[in-house]
């Protein structure tokens, strides 16, 4: 059964900092290509962007309103995947997925960025 | 960078009556090794993404027949053959052929 857990998700000022993490079981971790998705409240899906097996070459690929603030990484040691959050917005709050592109999903984890 | 446009954007369905979702890109979705990375997920309220359809026509392990996905190039169809009460939700095209990946905005199902 394939398993995606999030967490590290909580409250956090604008202009702060905050890491999640993702730990994945129930399939071929290595292999996969791995993907944080996030929905704002009352919003659609929005990609925030996925990183490619080793095999593939594991390129990182940002969607543009994170790209220089969010930073995924993998560790396949470990079958998890993280996703540090800088320069937290507002607009940054909802609640984040990660993805086992594209077949799995986790039940997610809220962000909130408030004062 | 891929848009995906969805129409209609909500559709109220009456029950084993069928929906069809569009789904158009703004570039052909088909990867340089063939393949076209199109999917479809579901969203009940209060859930988590869910895959019902990949690569534009396969359907996921344990996703009902009625559920089927059509199309090719820039052009996407997902239909329900008879709408069921459980089919309530938001559905979501989504590419993964090239980088940035990207959802369509949504499509809300509910019954009439």
């Amino acid at each position: 059964e394939i398993q995606l857990v999030e967490s590290g998700g909580g409250l956090v000022k604008p202009g702060g900092s905050l890491r999640l993490s993702c730990a994945a079981s129930g399939f071929t971790f290595s292999s996969a290509y791995m993907g944080w998705v996030r929905q704002a409240p009352g919003k659609g899906l929005e990609w925030v962007g996925h990183v490619e097996s080793k095999n593939d070459g594991g390129t990182i690929d940002y969607a543009a309103p994170v790209k220089g603030r969010f930073t995924i990484s993998r560790d396949d040691s470990k079958n998890a995947v993280y996703l540090q959050m800088n320069s937290l917005k507002p607009e940054d709050t909802g609640v984040y997925y990660c993805t086992w592109v594209i077949p799995g999903w986790g039940q997610g984890i809220l962000v909130t960025v408030s004062s | 960078d891929i848009v995906l446009t969805q129409t209609p954007l909500s559709s109220p369905v009456t029950l084993g009556q069928p929906a069809s979702i569009s789904c158009r890109s703004s570039q052909s979705l088909v990867h340089g090794n063939g393949n076209t990375y199109l999917h479809w997920l579901q969203q009940r309220p209060g859930q988590p993404p869910r895959l019902l359809i990949y690569e534009v026509s396969s359907r996921f392990s344990g996703v009902p027949d009625r559920f089927s996905g059509s199309g090719a190039g820039t052009d996407f169809t997902l239909k329900i053959s008879r709408v069921e009460r459980e089919d309530v939700g938001v559905y979501y095209c989504v590419q993964t052929t090239r980088a940035p990946y990207a959802f369509g905005q949504g499509t809300k199902l509910d019954i009439k």
